[in-house]
């Protein structure tokens, strides 16, 4: 089982539309969790921390599940803009080595 | 501006050279890394650095090689023993040692090969 499993779309939604990406972690030690996105040919970006109580930030909106080892991101009043790939970050437990896993992403695109 | 800087934007590469990768950052940032990624792939780790003149193998090290002299440089060789070279590389940088921070990445270089 990989360490990090994301659905890799492409998610394919109208303008306006609401949508959400799960992504499954196997390591149940992991420590701090993150959103990524990532344009066509550019760096990844930080797009969100994901907190254990949930996090919101404008349209966007992340929840960590521990007990079945996900984090989910929800995106509401799709834009245009929106379209791009969603990686998601899992860092391991604290101590030793610190290496985040990376998940291979999520495509959106938002059409009109 | 404070942040990281990777050069050069596109490299490329004939067969049996090496050629390095520049990555350059001033955020005071103890941990460097770098990932490879292919098209259509996840970012796949080289090697990462936690601390000055110390460094470590990711998960596909073979081929490659880092320095890490300064604490603001960590340049990556691709060695002639690569021979799949073509990708998007990517250095990141986080605060510390250990702990849940996140990662800044450089805006990338594309290596082709010749």
């Amino acid at each position: 089982r990989k360490e990090v499993e994301q659905d890799p779309g492409p998610f394919n939604v109208p303008e306006g539309a609401t949508v959400a990406f799960n992504c499954t972690y196997s390591n149940s030690a992991s420590q701090s969790f993150f959103w990524y996105r990532q344009d066509c040919r550019k760096e990844p970006k930080l797009l969100m921390s994901v907190y254990s109580s949930g996090n919101e930030d404008g349209r966007f909106t992340a929840q960590l599940n521990r007990a079945s080892q996900y984090i989910s991101l929800l995106i509401r009043d799709s834009k245009l803009s929106d379209s791009a790939t969603y990686l998601c970050v899992v860092n391991p437990a604290s101590g030793g080595s610190y290496i985040p896993t990376f998940g291979r992403g999520t495509s959106l695109i938002v059409h009109p | 501006d404070g942040g990281i800087t990777q050069s050069p934007k596109y490299l490329f590469r004939k067969e049996g050279q090496n050629v390095t990768l520049s990555c350059e950052q001033n955020l005071n940032h103890d941990a460097m890394y770098w990932y490879r990624q292919d098209p259509g792939q996840g970012l796949r780790l080289i090697y990462y650095s936690q601390i000055v003149n110390d460094f470590q193998k990711g998960d596909i090290a073979e081929g490659y090689s880092v320095s890490r002299e300064k604490k603001e440089s960590f340049p990556l060789t691709v060695t002639s023993a690569q021979k799949n070279p073509t990708a998007f590389y990517l250095c990141a940088s986080s605060p510390e040692q250990g702990g849940s921070e996140t990662q800044y990445f450089g805006p990338g270089t594309r290596l082709l090969v010749l």
